[in-house]
């Protein structure tokens, strides 16, 4: 267990409105990532930090934003959501094991924009 | 072309059957390889690293050829709770921390009684 927990689980909201989906883990991991899992593709990264005020982009960062004020939370928000952002969404951290940085998952966060 | 390529599957074998996975990927700069199991609904579990020696792990092995660029899943003595989507998992981050992965879109397993 690598200590992340996501809030909330499950979110519904319309069209053009902001929201902001929280990461939050409790072993003082450097490193964190959000992705993004759709049907008929594999998880996609969104935006990753490397540290408190460093963050950068992932390969589908278009449409989100995210900030990173403490170690352990790392909060993404999609600014005015649209239904291309239905999606399940998942953060992580990376730990290193044996000379080799392992990503961990949280729970997920389903989100319908409708 | 998609960074990492897997056979989708679905893969339908019975217990005890020994089935394997096959995965290629697309850059040759990529440093590290990995397996995830996905039960339907929850997140990605890391199954096991892949190291270029090959590596096994109880009934499961992992295998890769960076010559061929193709990274390969073998599981023997199938369980029922075996049954997940598999992810081939590939970080083309060279000598970075910064773990940026890559995922195939997975293979789905389903054992059967």
């Amino acid at each position: 267990d690598a200590g992340i927990t996501q809030s909330p689980r499950h979110k519904v909201t319309e069209t053009g409105t902001p929201v902001t989906l929280r990461c939050h883990q409790t072993e003082n991991h450097r490193y964190m990532y959000w992705y993004r899992q759709d049907p008929g593709h594999g998880l996609r990264l969104i935006h990753y930090s490397y540290g408190v005020k460093d963050t950068d982009k992932g390969e589908v960062s278009d449409g989100y934003s995210v900030s990173r004020s403490k170690t352990e939370d790392f909060l993404l928000t999609l600014e005015s959501a649209t239904s291309s952002q239905t999606s399940v969404y998942f953060c992580a951290i990376s730990e290193l094991t044996s000379g080799t940085y392992e990503q961990y998952f949280g729970p997920g966060t389903r989100l319908t924009v409708t | 072309r998609k960074e990492v390529e897997q056979d989708p599957g679905p893969f339908n074998v019975p217990e005890g059957a020994t089935v394997a996975f096959n995965c290629t990927y697309s850059n040759s700069a990529s440093q590290s390889f990995f397996w995830y199991r996905q039960d339907c609904r929850k997140e990605p579990k890391l199954l096991m690293s892949v190291y270029s020696s090959g590596n096994e792990d109880g009934r499961f092995t992992a295998q890769l050829n960076r010559a061929s660029q193709y990274i390969s899943l073998l599981i023997r003595d199938s369980k029922l709770s075996d049954s997940a989507t598999y992810l081939c998992v590939v970080n083309l981050d060279r000598g970075s921390t910064l773990g940026r992965l890559y995922f195939g879109r997975g293979t789905q397993l389903t054992v059967w009684p």
